[in-house]
């Protein structure tokens, strides 16, 4: 079992839909969550960081972290044809020296 | 917001040679660099954490002879593939964190190596 499941998708919305990607993890010392957008051949780029559980709104993203259930979450309102990227959430035990574990990334496409 | 600068973006080079991938962290002092590899269609694979002055820390299965990294200063990483092969080609990304040591937060644009 990975440490970091996430459905790879593709996932095909209409222009102003709400998106909403999902990541399952079954390390209980993560603490930290993010959330990356990532374009065709470039790196990553952090749209969300959130430690522990809660709600975290920027935006037109919220992302949403459920420790009970190991469960995180990204929403994405009024979706853009710009936010067609790869979506890829990662999480970390803490700080320092921990590695981040990365989720296989979901992409996604918004049709205008 | 910072700025990891990898370079180059894109190379091609023949079998058995050399390549050298620069990272770079523009404006902020960066103790602690990642170096991932990605296949298409699929998430990173770390390969190497590189702290500065010190020997990087490779992962399991990847050769350090192979994919040298050198962490001489706060502000830049070098990942060198020497003997190339046509397996080697990919997407390779950098990542740094600063000294407060929160999260990965900035990336470098990555490097497409072609080994033809």
């Amino acid at each position: 079992q990975k440490e970091v499941e996430q459905d790879p998708g593709p996932l095909s919305v209409p222009e102003g839909a709400i998106v909403s990607l999902n990541c399952t993890y079954s390390n209980s010392a993560f603490q930290y969550f993010m959330w990356y957008r990532q374009y065709s051949r470039k790196g990553p780029e952090l749209l969300m960081y959130t430690y522990s559980s809660g709600n975290k709104e920027d935006g037109r993203f919220t992302a949403q972290v459920d420790k009970s259930s190991k469960y995180i979450s990204l929403f994405i309102r009024d979706s853009q044809p710009s936010d067609s990227a790869t979506y890829l959430c990662a999480m970390s035990e803490d700080t320092g020296g921990f590695k981040t574990i990365f989720g296989a990334g979901t992409r996604l496409f918004v049709k205008a | 917001g910072a700025v990891v600068s990898q370079h180059p973006s894109r190379v091609i080079c023949k079998s058995g040679t050399s390549v050298k991938i620069e990272c770079r962290s523009l404006d902020f002092q960066a103790t602690t660099m990642f170096w991932y590899r990605q296949f298409p269609k699929q998430s990173l694979m770390l390969m190497a954490t590189s702290n500065e002055g010190s020997k990087a820390t490779y992962e399991q299965g990847v050769e350090k002879d192979k994919f040298l990294i050198n962490h001489a200063s706060l502000t830049l990483s070098t990942l060198t593939v020497t003997s190339a092969h046509p397996e080697d080609s990919s997407f390779y990304i950098c990542s740094a964190r600063d000294r407060s040591g929160n999260t990965e937060a900035f990336f470098g644009q990555g490097t497409r190596l072609t080994v033809v």
